[in-house]
């Protein structure tokens, strides 16, 4: 099955300074990569979400970028705001929404 | 509009037990699936379903039974409850096709003492 690598496990940015979290894939049919944002006490709540046939995505301070060749994919945050301090996931399935493999999460935390 | 309902909150069952876990979903999706969170583990997929009557095995469904009798409900059941199913649980839907975004409870919390 897929097997999905994230790093790093704990990432500390200054409030207004960029965060990025990588993530990398094993199964080259895969096609869909979502990023979930995991408050405490929360379920996951998708983000931003990219698929196969395009490279980069942009939603106002949050990017995500792929790279099919290389099997690995990235989220991006600008501007980072303390309210952006959450645990975030990466994931990716073959045909959607369904069925997803999860990354190990990255714990985020901006100071104020 | 409720989105993805799970209940209970919070459950202590103890070795041997048995539970059903309730989830329910008001977007009319046809799938629906069953994930555990553990520390340093990410959510792994336990069962899911593609619509009522229709179930199949995640990655990890040794000591998990579902079932669908109706597009809104998929419970979770544990027939003999073991410490190693200490974890939190989350339910999820999609559209069969997964062309919309997965949406999640928010957790049911298992401690098998």
């Amino acid at each position: 099955g897929e097997n999905v690598e994230q790093h790093p496990s704990t990432l500390s940015v200054q409030e207004g300074d960029s965060a990025v979290i990588k993530c990398t894939y094993s199964d080259s049919a895969s096609n869909y990569f979502p990023w979930y944002k995991q408050e405490l006490g929360k379920g996951p709540q998708l983000i931003i979400d990219i698929r196969s046939n395009v490279g980069e995505k942009k939603d106002q301070r949050i990017a995500v970028t792929l790279n099919k060749t290389a099997k690995h994919f990235s989220l991006h945050i600008t501007e980072t705001q303390p309210e952006d301090s959450a645990v975030y996931f990466c994931a990716a399935s073959f045909g959607g929404a369904n069925n997803l493999f999860f990354g190990t999460g990255t714990r985020l935390t901006v100071i104020p | 509009n409720a989105g993805v309902t799970q209940t209970p909150k919070f459950q202590v069952l103890k070795t041997g037990q048995s539970m059903t876990l309730q989830c329910a979903q008001d977007m009319n999706h046809e799938y629906m699936s069953w994930y555990r969170q553990d520390p340093g583990m990410g959510l792994r997929l336990i069962h899911y379903s593609v619509g009522a009557g229709i179930t199949d095995q995640g990655e990890v469904p040794n000591g998990y039974n579902v079932s669908r009798s109706t597009t809104e409900d998929f419970p979770l059941r544990l027939l003999s409850a073991a410490p190693s199913q200490t974890s939190v649980y989350f339910c999820a839907s999609t559209d069969r096709a997964g062309n919309t975004e997965a949406f999640f409870g928010q957790g049911t919390r298992l401690t098998v003492v």
